[in-house]
């Protein structure tokens, strides 16, 4: 069935490492991804995106990779700042409108 | 304003109220969905509104009611709950329904019933 699903459901880190968030996807016709970061109290943000067609994608202190072979996608986020501490969710949208999520990772920056 | 809001922010309610969240996007978007969110479980898609037009509704029980007057509004009417029902419910907005698309949410509203 579809599933996205996270590897680690916490991180914890060190202010101004580089964090790595992962996560599995099951379906292969899936064509576009979105990683979401929700903070306590607030809903789901979009933070970046990647179309199955790239394998990169950079925005700015995040780097989303994709990798199909594995059907495997992470976020990485350099010198992680404690206002980076959220809940990320990895998203897949296998055609059409629905967007499946996965259950989230939560990521503790220490300071 | 500006994004998605939703109103209220916390609701308690017992099993035989009946209570009213809502949502307004100013983003100009033409679709809206309404979500299920629970501890330590994905996001629940629960229903999809297209240009005010429902196109899903993801096996909900009857007891949660949407209703999409306009593009911008969207309510889930909420009658007879059961505690399992306690939850965030999120509202979110995209462009349209296809990708790519993000979709934009609102802060949610806490629902507890007792």
């Amino acid at each position: 069935g579809e599933s996205v699903g996270l590897h680690l459901p916490t991180l914890s880190v060190q202010e101004g490492d580089n964090s790595i968030i992962n996560c599995a996807y099951s379906n292969s016709a899936s064509d576009y991804f979105i990683w979401y970061k929700q903070e306590s109290g607030k809903g789901p943000q979009f933070i970046i995106d990647i179309r199955s067609n790239m394998d990169k994608r950079q925005g700015q202190r995040v780097t989303v990779l994709l990798n199909k072979t594995v059907k495997h996608l992470s976020l990485q986020i350099a010198a992680t700042q404690p206002g980076d501490s959220a809940v990320y969710f990895c998203a897949e949208k296998p055609g059409g409108f629905k967007t499946i999520f996965g259950a989230g990772t939560r990521l503790f920056v220490k300071a | 304003e500006t994004g998605v809001t939703q109103t209220p922010r916390h609701l308690v309610m017992g099993m035989t109220n009946k209570k009213s969240l809502k949502c307004e996007q100013h983003l100009g978007h033409n679709a809206m969905y309404w979500y299920k969110q629970s501890a330590k479980k994905p996001l629940e898609l629960m229903f999809v509104y297209n240009f005010k037009e429902q196109t899903e509704n993801n096996s909900v029980p009857s007891r949660f009611s949407p209703e999409c007057p306009n593009s911008s509004h969207l309510f889930l009417h909420l009658h007879t709950l059961q505690p399992e029902d306690s939850a965030l419910y999120l509202c979110a907005s995209s462009q349209d329904l296809g990708a790519p698309t993000e979709q934009y949410f609102g802060p949610g509203t806490r629902l507890t019933v007792t």
